[in-house]
C-alpha cells in the first residue's frame, strides 16, 4: 500500500488519556495527511503537513495536535481522548498536489 | 468552495449486471476528480482520476468514469459486476492546483450472487 504503515492498527483507551498514532512512510513524499472516517461522513481532514515542522489544521482539528520531526513520520496526538474521537484514522501521503495514497488505518475506541 | 454529493448511499446489483454509482460535484475552478474504493476493514485504494485530460477515464478492475462539465457529474460505471466489487466507493474532488480533498459520504455497493 504505497509504503505507508500506521501504528497501532487497533487501540482501546479510556476517556481523558493521551493517545498518539503514528504514520510512517518509505516513499519520501513531502505531503502527509491525517483523516478520520465516521459512518455517513466520508473522510474528513484533521491536520496536514507539507514538510518537516510544517503543519497546518484541517476541517476537524479541535482536540488533535500533530508533529513531524522527520520526513517519514507524522504523529497524531489526542491530548485527552474523548468518546467523540472514537473513529477510524487514516494517514495519506502525496508527492505534491497530486493523488493521495492511504495507509491501512487505525481503529481507535475511546471508552 | 468545493463539495461532492454521492446520490446513493447504497446500491445493490446482481453479479454480471452493470454498475452505476452516481456523483455530482461543485467546484469553483477546474476540478480534479477521483474515485476511491474501500473494501471492508481496509484502507482506500485509488480506482481512477480525472485531471482535465480525456473526459472518459479508465481505471483499474474494469471501472471507468465520465466527466460531464455541463452536468457537474462524474459517475462511475462498470459493464459487469463481480463479487469482489462489493465495497464502499468514495467520490472525491479537489480544486485545480490544490491538494485539499473533499470526500463524498460514500456509496456501499452490494453484489448479489
Amino acid at each position: 500500500d504505497a509504503g505507508i504503515t500506521q501504528s497501532p492498527r487497533h487501540k482501546v483507551t479510556e476517556t481523558g488519556t493521551p493517545v498518539t498514532l503514528r504514520c510512517h512512510q518509505t516513499e519520501n513524499h513531502r505531503y502527509m495527511y491525517w483523516y478520520r472516517q465516521d459512518p455517513g461522513h466520508g473522510l474528513r481532514l484533521i491536520h496536514y503537513s507539507y514538510g518537516v515542522k510544517d503543519t497546518d489544521k484541517g476541517e476537524v482539528s479541535d482536540g488533535y495536535s500533530v508533529s513531524r520531526s522527520k520526513t517519514e513520520d507524522f504523529l497524531l496526538t489526542l491530548e485527552s481522548a474523548t468518546s467523540s474521537q472514537t473513529s477510524v484514522y487514516f494517514c495519506a501521503i502525496s508527492p505534491g498536489v497530486d493523488t493521495q495514497y492511504f495507509g491501512p488505518g487505525t481503529r481507535l475506541t475511546v471508552l | 468552495a468545493q463539495s461532492v454529493t454521492q446520490l446513493d448511499s447504497h446500491v445493490s446489483v446482481s453479479e454480471g449486471t452493470p454498475v452505476l454509482l452516481r456523483c455530482n460535484y461543485s467546484s469553483s475552478y477546474s476540478p480534479s476528480l477521483f474515485w476511491y474504493v474501500q473494501h471492508p476493514n481496509k484502507g482506500l485504494q485509488l480506482l481512477l482520476k480525472y485531471t482535465s485530460a480525456a473526459t472518459l477515464v479508465k481505471g483499474i478492475n474494469g471501472f471507468e468514469a465520465e466527466f460531464k462539465k455541463s452536468e457537474t457529474s462524474f459517475h462511475l460505471t462498470k459493464p459487469s459486476a463481480h463479487m469482489s466489487d462489493a465495497a464502499e466507493y468514495f467520490c472525491v474532488v479537489s480544486e485545480a492546483g490544490s491538494d485539499q480533498l473533499t470526500f463524498g459520504k460514500g456509496t456501499k455497493l452490494s453484489v448479489i450472487p
